[in-house]
């Protein structure tokens, strides 16, 4: 299967401060990519749906301007938390996807850990 | 290195019961996670296993052997809607994700 990876994969952070986390896809071109978060033991939350070039969709309940998506080309996609609080505290995990025609693949990175302070 | 294991595809009839299966090999281990994914839909959890044995929940249950790296996800009287891929995932000693490349799942009338 592909390989999708984020940087960093773990951070801690001051409250207030910005932290950027970055996902690419090595080896395939991911028209959409997907940012989820996860709490301990509970399921993915997707955050928000972006496609190359695009402005992200984001889920309902997801502040647009506080997690900034960024996908600015097939293989890069960056999620921007700003001005992080401690309940932002949480694993971010990013998925790149790639559909032609009824084929359609979806690979999950490795997770980013945030821990705001 | 780290490595998660299941196949690829499964085929099964609907009514019918279907094993599958995962096994790991990860840097450690703080708990493996069953997720159902839908073609274009986010992964929906499944299960959340971290002590040896059988977790029962509705038509899936899920089962764990730390010493064996084993685990699998039982779904009983299948229904259409169950056709799906099947995510598995065991966090490592870094709190890590280590994700298997899925299991599609076809259900047959």
């Amino acid at each position: 299967g592909a390989v999708v990876s984020q940087h960093p994969s773990w951070v801690i952070c001051k409250s207030g401060t910005s932290v950027k986390i970055e996902c690419r896809s090595l080896d395939f071109q991911a028209t959409t990519m997907f940012w989820y978060r996860q709490f301990p033991k509970q399921s993915l939350m997707l955050m928000a749906t972006s496609n190359e070039g695009s402005k992200a969709t984001y889920e309902q309940g997801v502040e647009k301007d506080k997690f900034l998506i960024n996908h600015a080309s097939l293989t890069l996609s960056t999620l921007t938390v700003t001005s992080a609080h401690p309940e932002d505290s949480s694993f971010y995990i990013c998925s790149a996807a790639s559909v032609s025609g009824s084929d359609y693949e979806q690979y999950f990175g490795p997770g980013t850990r945030l821990t705001v302070t | 290195g780290q490595n998660i294991d299941q196949p690829t595809e499964m085929t099964a009839t609907e009514g019918a019961i279907v094993q599958i299966n995962c096994t790991y090999q990860t840097s450690g281990f703080n708990g493996l996670f069953w997720y159902q994914q839908h073609a274009g839909e986010a992964p929906t959890f499944l299960s959340y296993n971290v002590l040896d044995g059988l977790e029962e929940k509705g038509r899936f249950s899920s089962f764990l052997s730390r010493s064996k790296g084993y685990s699998y996800l039982l779904l009983k009287e299948l229904q259409m809607k169950d056709s799906a891929s099947y995510l598995c995932a065991v966090v490592d000693s870094n709190y890590q994700l280590i994700w298997g490349a899925g299991t599609k799942l076809i259900i047959k009338p």
